[in-house]
């Protein structure tokens, strides 16, 4: 268990619609990157939050964005969904200078 | 770019030895460890700093040749629980540290 926390688990979106991931983060972890994995790849990174900001971005479109709060939990929310959207949605709770990097279990997502 | 793993997929039986390899074209700051199972999320096993340090714990090691650019993770006689995908992450700059995940390896465990 690492602390981690994502809801919902499972869900399944109509190509169009919006959806909202959440994160809880590990205590002591200022930062929190959220990450897609298609079926037999590696995580790919979206973006990384540090402090509320975004601090950095991976090669997603603006339908991609996200939020931190200040108990450091975030949100990811994808408008205008597609088919190709449909993966594992992972967060992974980060350390300054990401000594420690824990994932939740992910939110599968699926846009039909 | 993404870290370059070798080899994409091994078999073993229980017991042997195994060797991954990651490799990346940019100049590293720290490598991570991570094992995935199927349908779960990756499980962090070790991180490696700059400074070309050794790890391990139980029968899983890793090394990181900084010059190189190179990790590889050691498997030491392994269990049938070690089987899964295993990523490495590489983090390239201090102070803007993002996660590169590599290609991946599968890692089959027979008895």
């Amino acid at each position: 268990e690492t602390g981690v926390t994502q809801s919902p688990t499972h869900l399944i979106k109509t190509r169009g619609q919006q959806v909202t991931l959440r994160c809880s983060s590990q205590s002591g972890h200022n930062t929190v990157s959220w990450y897609q994995q298609a079926l037999g790849q590696g995580p790919q990174f979206i973006f990384q939050y540090y402090r509320e900001e975004e601090n950095g971005r991976g090669n997603f479109p603006p339908r991609f964005s996200g939020l931190q709060f200040p108990n450091y939990s975030s949100e990811l929310n994808v408008n205008a969904l597609e088919l190709d959207d449909s993966a594992l949605y992972l967060c992974a709770s980060e350390t300054p200078g990401i000594t420690e990097a824990f994932f939740g279990q992910g939110t599968r997502l699926t846009v039909v | 770019q993404q870290p370059v793993q070798s080899p994409q997929a091994v078999i073993l039986r229980e017991g042997e030895d195994a060797v991954i390899n990651c490799s990346s074209s940019k100049a590293l700051y720290s490598v991570h460890w991570y094992r995935q199972k199927h349908g779960e999320a990756p499980v962090f096993l070790m991180i490696l700093l700059k400074g070309g340090e050794q790890k391990g714990h139980d029968k899983i090691s890793a090394s990181f040749n900084e010059k190189k650019q190179q990790s590889s993770l050691y498997l030491t006689a392994s269990q049938l629980s070690y089987s899964g995908t295993y990523f490495c992450g590489t983090v390239s700059n201090f102070g803007n540290e993002k996660l590169t995940f590599g290609t991946g390896t599968r890692l089959t465990i027979i008895p």
